[in-house]
């Protein structure tokens, strides 16, 4: 049983345009939500965080949003750029469960000029 | 500053053997986590290590255990390989009193046969 869902395998989307990747959890334990971007033959790099006493997280580019009671987040990506091709992995904690990570299964985003 | 360094990138085993990984963390960093990627999926947690002790476990079977040296590094060993087993293994290190930051190195791409 998934804790955590990425429903979107892939996304493609125009440069210069929102990405809208999206990201559904089941566990209420959850209280530390991180996105990760991943390259082809590279570990997962850390993109952004938000903890569930927020609701949003902005770092230039990139925000998550967070709606608790619905367990759903989403990252928005504006304006997307080429080099943002990627997947894009959610990945949740719970302060009980210490520094284990459980990951969704990934959203390949693609960029198109 | 070096990254996580992980060995070796590839490697080919046949059914049934055994297999060593090797991981050192990023400089500074005390915790090490291991994670297996099988295709298409996100990383699961297999588990982590911090003072040379196993400190939490994800749901994985004995033949995968561990180790993690004074100087921080650490080997995940898989006994009894099957051919399930092939993914790619990654290794993150973090610091212990910070929850949350992974660093990952970029895998071992484990291929059974």
């Amino acid at each position: 049983d998934q804790q955590v869902k990425q429903n979107s395998p892939s996304l493609s989307v125009q440069e210069g345009r929102i990405s809208i990747l999206n990201c559904d959890y089941t566990n209420s334990m959850f209280d530390y939500f991180l996105w990760y971007k991943k390259y082809p033959a590279e570990g997962p790099t850390f993109l952004i965080s938000i903890s569930s006493i927020k609701d949003k997280n902005e770092d230039g580019r990139f925000t998550v949003f967070l709606n608790k009671s619905a367990k759903h987040l989403s990252l928005h990506i504006v304006p997307s750029q080429p080099g943002d091709s990627a997947v894009y992995f959610c990945a949740a904690s719970a302060l009980d469960y210490g520094q284990n990570f459980v990951f969704g299964p990934g959203t390949r985003l693609s960029v198109l000029p | 500053d070096a990254g996580v360094t992980q060995s070796p990138t590839h490697l080919i085993k046949t059914r049934g053997q055994q297999v060593t990984l090797r991981c050192s963390p990023k400089s500074g960093h005390d915790t090490v986590s291991w994670y297996q990627q099988a295709l298409g999926q996100g990383p699961q947690f297999i588990f982590q290590y911090y003072e040379e002790e196993e400190r939490q476990r994800g749901n994985f079977p004995d033949r995968f255990s561990g180790h993690q040296f004074p100087n921080y590094s650490s080997e995940l060993n898989v006994n009894a390989l099957l051919l399930g087993d092939s993914a790619l293994y990654l290794c993150a290190s973090s610091l212990a009193r910070q929850s949350y930051g992974y660093t990952f190195g970029s895998g071992t791409r484990l291929t059974v046969v």
